[in-house]
């Protein structure tokens, strides 16, 4: 049963770049897209992007001119990157495995808060 | 503001039966899949339902999905005081080339 799990700093500062790995256990990144998702406190989820195992990317169009996505099929894990950050940018991350309407699993999510 | 629109909170006594809408448009739900999920306080979202209607392994058959033009609705019978969650509906928006969720509806069982 695949499992995902979000890591990364917890605290960014503003115009700062924010960093997240998720590790995928108990099977291999495979024909699927990988997904980042986000969840402001209190809020509802916002799609950020996904990458596929070929490397191709698709991102949110609010948020394309700042977040760059990679894959390293050899370490089992993906990344989010997403920079000049604001206190907009605080909410809890997760990532996803899915297809193009779907997401399943999700990893437990990692609070990220921007604050110098 | 989300591209699909959901009732910010519906409520139902046990044992009764509730549904959740999710409207959208002919760019997203009138184009693609829908699917939905449950989120616990706390917790990850959890997949309750995808390409519409069909209910991965494991979901009890008392959630169940349908889609309608630009609209999708979850329903839930025999409602039980752990179904107490937010919900939330996504797919896929061919205009944007991106993921969409609905704003997540909260429900409370009386």
């Amino acid at each position: 049963q695949v499992q995902l799990q979000e890591s990364g700093p917890g605290l960014v500062k503003p115009s700062e770049t924010l960093s997240l790995t998720c590790i995928v256990s108990g099977g291999s990144i495979d024909n699927y897209y990988w997904s980042w998702i986000r969840q402001p406190a209190g809020k509802g989820l916002e799609w950020i992007g996904r990458i596929y195992i070929n490397g191709n990317t698709d991102y949110n169009p609010s948020l394309k001119s700042r977040v760059t996505m990679s894959i390293d099929m050899s370490k089992n894990q993906f990344s989010l990157k997403l920079s000049s950050v604001t206190a907009a940018d605080t909410a809890v991350y997760f990532c996803s495995r899915g297809w193009i309407t779907w997401f399943d699993p999700w990893g437990q999510g990692t609070l990220v808060t921007v604050s110098s | 503001q989300s591209m699909l629109t959901q009732p910010p909170s519906v409520s139902a006594a046990p044992g009764q039966k509730v549904t959740i809408s999710c409207s959208g448009s002919s760019s997203n739900i009138g184009k693609n899949y829908v699917s939905w999920y449950q989120q616990l306080p706390g917790r990850a979202p959890k997949f309750l339902i995808f390409d519409n209607s069909r209910r991965p392994s494991g979901i009890p058959d008392r959630f169940s999905g349908s889609k309608s033009g630009t609209s999708a609705t979850l329903a839930i019978t025999g409602l039980q005081t752990g179904d107490e969650a937010d919900y939330y509906c996504g797919t896929w928006d061919s205009s944007l080339n991106g993921g969409v969720f609905g704003g997540g509806t909260k429900l409370t069982v009386l």
